[in-house]
């Protein structure tokens, strides 16, 4: 099974400021037929379901901010936020689909500093 | 709007028998694999099942393999998790998530719903 290990647990951000989530994959999860990385990254607030923010690495879900990025490949990969929000204090989690067994990250909280 | 609205979570005893529903609309119901992804208490995200478009094709976690059945009815725009032999790792809460293909496989999970909880204690 593939195992997805983030980085940092927690990370204090403050407000307007940059904050970079980390992913990595036990093995590589880019597909050589198509060149695409099956990485995709959530954010769960409190008392909410995840939702999706980014899929094949690097592409926005509809409707989320220009200001959530991810990039990366085959074993590395980073989500950034280029200026935090109020809004955005929450736990991401990134999630492998290269293999049917799917897995998540053990989950980062991002907080304000 | 897509909606996935989960059912059927309750406090059960180790060893007893649940089934979960999810009840979806806003969308093509059988255009779309179907996943239920749980979550216990305070802890990380866990892949459970996946089920492809028309029933055929099924996959799950090694912790609930044998245990555990997904199925839909497309007819009712539903989706099943039949939970036997529960244990006590299995408190958790349960989501149901649609998939990005008409396949199990290769998929992202979106939306979610907003989850129903099992809470399995003696």
């Amino acid at each position: 099974d593939i195992v997805m290990t983030q980085s940092p647990d927690s990370l204090a951000v403050s407000l307007g400021e940059r904050a970079t989530i980390n992913c990595k994959s036990s093995q590589s999860i880019l597909y050589s037929s198509n060149n695409k990385n099956y990485l995709a990254w959530y954010q769960q607030k409190p008392g909410q379901p995840p939702k999706l923010l980014i899929y094949w690495a690097s592409t926005r879900a509809s409707g989320v901010p220009d200001r959530f990025s991810g990039s990366g490949s085959g074993t590395d990969f980073t989500l950034t936020i280029s200026s935090l929000q109020a809004e955005d204090v929450a736990v991401y989690y990134c999630q492998q689909y290269y293999s049917t067994h799917y897995s998540f990250g053990q989950g980062t909280k991002l907080e304000f500093k | 709007e897509v909606q996935l609205v989960e059912s059927g979570g309750d406090l059960v005893q180790p060893g007893r028998s649940l089934r979960l529903s999810c009840a979806a609309s806003g969308f093509t119901f059988d255009d779309y694999a179907m996943h239920w992804v749980r979550q216990a208490p305070g802890k990380g995200l866990e892949w459970v099942s996946g089920i492809n478009w028309n029933n055929s094709s099924t996959r799950y976690a090694d912790s609930v393999k044998g245990r555990f059945t997904i199925s839909r009815d497309n007819a009712r725009n539903s989706l099943y998790l039949q939970m036997n032999s529960l244990r006590l790792e299995d408190t958790a809460f349960y989501f149901c998530a649609k998939g990005s293909t008409i396949s199990e496989t290769y998929n992202w999970f979106d939306p979610w719903g907003q989850g129903t909880l099992v809470t399995v204690s003696p």
